[in-house]
């Protein structure tokens, strides 16, 4: 069973960049998942596509956030990566990674809570 | 952009009735690429449907996906106590290349 747990620091100052990592175990994430995605829940609202990584070359990012986002994967480390640069109080949310297929988003991990204050 | 617009936000239900949601697109998504997800408080989501109509790995026959084109439903036959959460749905194809309804809350009334 694939397993993904996410990481990082749980409070960012505004301009700076947020990084989280998702961390892969239960399967090599070279060949468990075609897709690697991150979304993001802000407190209380609905959820959002952040981007996705598909065979560890291509990503495809949300429009409204391309130009501060980056994903990339580690196969070393078994690890997706996210970087969220100029970030402000309206990126404060849960940060969720998962693993999927273009059909759909078939694993998820249990979320890490991202606060974005000074 | 594709915009993805689910009816209604709140339904107040008792165990044991019949939940229709209701998942409305603002173009037409290819209903191998539309996907229902269930989150309960504290938790992430998890796949309910994907493909409009297959069920996911281990989610029980009273729940079911139907629809094409701009509209698509989730039914849940009898609605068991583990099944009031949030329903969300959500594209992949369009642009953005992923976008998800806005939710409706299943909850006890």
């Amino acid at each position: 069973q694939l397993q993904l747990q996410e990481s990082g620091p749980g409070l960012v100052k505004p301009s700076e960049t947020l990084s989280l990592t998702c961390t892969v175990s239960g399967a090599s994430i070279s060949s468990s998942s075609d897709y690697w995605g991150w979304i993001r829940q802000p407190p209380g609202k609905g959820l959002e596509w952040i981007g996705s990584l598909s065979y560890g070359v291509t990503t495809y990012y949300n429009p409204s956030l391309k130009s501060r986002v980056s994903i990339s994967v580690d196969t070393t480390k078994n690890q997706v990566s996210l970087k969220l640069s100029f970030v402000s109080a309206a990126d404060s949310a849960v940060y969720y990674c998962a693993a999927s297929a273009p059909d759909a988003l078939y694993y998820w991990g249990h979320g890490t809570l991202v606060t974005v204050s000074s | 952009d594709i915009v993805l617009t689910q009816s209604p936000v709140t339904l107040s239900l008792s165990p044991g009735e019949r939940a229709t949601l209701s998942c409305r697109a603002s173009q037409s998504v290819s209903g191998r690429y539309l996907a229902w997800y269930q989150q309960k408080p504290g938790q992430a989501p998890s796949l309910v449907i994907y493909g409009a109509s297959s069920r996911a790995t281990g989610i029980p026959d009273r729940f079911s996906g139907s629809g094409s084109g701009t509209d698509f439903t989730l039914t849940i036959s009898r609605l068991e106590p583990e099944d009031f959460a949030v329903y969300y749905c959500q594209q992949y194809g369009g642009s953005p290349l992923v976008t998800f309804g806005g939710g409706t809350k299943v909850e006890i009334k």
